[in-house]
């Protein structure tokens, strides 16, 4: 079966470049997730898309912003990029369901950035 | 104080025992939680979700909640060392947003 695909793998960056993530949910997902998880720590809940739509926002940075196209696919873009961005960041995404809160995020495997 | 707070471990079983994982919540409007298996380096990977009250089981796990104490459990029996891995609780707060618990470290000794 189709999993969450992301890419880049793997990215290094220097301090003040910027960046960007790309994240292809699962056909027929409609809602992607982008969570951010440094080492050793939980992931934490950046923002989220539902039909193109930002649908909720957690601990985003102000230098982050992020979109979700026509297409579902969604792109989070860094600027100024901090060495305390170096984490890894996962995108997920799933199918809301008609008339329920109920959703099951399927996570992809993530993109490794480290901010030199 | 988190809003998913979970005891972080590690917490050592031996082969073959059940593995008792724990979580509290503060939001009671949290409607769904989900515990996820995390390998170190590896993205989550979805174990169990549940959303009525009382206990769910599939195959080796059993998850239970009680939305009056706030509380959501996992049990792991027959624990086998492929087992080892850190267990994120995770809750729906409403809306798209999914908070996180520190997750809880699984040793299985073989």
């Amino acid at each position: 079966a189709a999993g969450v695909i992301q890419s880049p793998r793997h990215l290094i960056k220097e301090k003040r470049e910027t960046a960007t993530l790309k994240c292809y949910p699962i056909p027929r997902h409609d809602t992607v997730y982008w969570y951010q998880q440094g080492p050793g720590q939980d992931p934490q809940f950046l923002i989220s898309f539902y039909e193109k739509m930002q649908s909720d926002k957690g601990s985003i940075p102000d230098r982050f912003s992020a979109q979700q196209f026509s297409d579902y696919h969604s792109e989070l873009n860094m600027s100024s990029l901090e060495l305390g961005d170096s984490a890894l960041y996962f995108c997920a995404s799933s199918h809301l369901l008609i008339g329920g809160s109920e959703e099951t995020q399927y996570f992809g495997p993530g993109t490794r950035l480290l901010v030199l | 104080q988190k809003e998913v707070e979970q005891n972080s471990g590690p917490l050592s079983v031996p082969e073959g025992a059940i593995a008792s994982l724990n979580c509290t919540y503060s939001d009671r409007g949290s409607q769904s939680f989900f515990w996820y298996r995390q390998y170190s380096g590896k993205s989550p990977e979805l174990i169990m979700f549940i959303y009525s009250n009382g206990d769910k089981e599939d195959g080796r796990f059993t998850a239970q909640l009680n939305k009056a104490s706030q509380y959501v459990s996992l049990l792991i029996r027959d624990s086998q060392p492929s087992d080892s891995a850190t267990y994120l609780c995770a809750a729906e707060t409403g809306g798209f947003k999914t908070i996180f618990g520190a997750g809880t470290r699984l040793f299985v000794k073989a």
